[in-house]
């Protein structure tokens, strides 16, 4: 079965800073996505960024960009210029095509001013 | 694009009754929607899977005559909470995977704002 990791349940990022959460994951699949989602206060999920893993380039949205090392089932995400809107948590999650999401436990991200 | 709605985003019943909650796809057809349960300061479970015009498929531990799934159509999907009891409080949230060629592509989920259940 697939598993997702988010070895880091807290992090803090001064304002205007960059930070980087960790995300690893196990599977034998050659296809599939993977995600970032963040879930600030109001609970509502967010999708923050998504990459396909047959591509090599890394994805980037604005401030938010990922180091994606398929070899090393490895899937961070960077955010840069840190805004204390930033502050949520931020989970990865994976998907093989057609399949249901497998989320990891979350990194609650705080931002500090 | 790709927006779910929720309602009611809190309810407070008594134990015993029975509550109803609706998620809608607003601008984009969902073959598939899924329903999680999320406890404070932890990650999203899966409930079920639901497809349009098909029974839910329930994860393993999952009471299927407790939560009952119903997916109507390609733009809502109906989470029943029967007889609820205190233990049933929780955050629960829909999400919606899109039909091929409409925004985001199949294989990303939209999320619904949750509701917060509590029983009394």
């Amino acid at each position: 079965a697939q598993t997702v990791t988010q070895s880091q349940p807290e992090m803090s990022v001064q304002e205007a800073e960059t930070v980087t959460l960790s995300c690893t994951y196990d599977t034998s699949e050659s296809d599939y996505y993977l995600f970032w989602y963040k879930q600030p206060p109001s609970r509502q999920m967010i999708l923050v960024i998504r990459q396909e893993a047959y591509k090599q380039q890394n994805a980037t949205e604005n401030r938010f960009s990922v180091n994606f090392q398929k070899a090393a089932k490895s899937f961070s995400l960077k955010i840069s210029d840190s805004q204390l809107g930033d502050a949520a948590m931020y989970f990865c999650a994976y998907r093989k095509y057609g399949n249901k999401l497998v989320f990891g436990a979350g990194t609650i991200l705080r931002v500090k001013s | 694009g790709a927006v779910v709605s929720q309602h009611p985003s809190r309810v407070i019943c008594k134990s015993g009754t029975s509550v109803k909650i609706e998620c809608r796809s607003l601008d984009f057809q969902a073959t598939t929607m899924f329903w999680y349960r999320q406890f404070p300061k932890q990650s999203l479970m899966l409930m079920a899977t639901s497809n349009e015009g098909s029974k839910a498929t329930y994860e393993q531990g999952v009471e299927k005559d407790k939560f009952l799934i119903n997916h109507a159509s390609l733009t809502l999907s109906t989470l029943t909470v029967t007889s609820a009891h205190p233990e049933d409080s929780s955050f629960y949230i829909c999400s919606a995977g899109a039909v091929p060629g409409t925004s985001g592509g199949w294989d990303t989920q939209y999320f619904g704002p949750g509701t917060r259940l509590t029983v009394l």
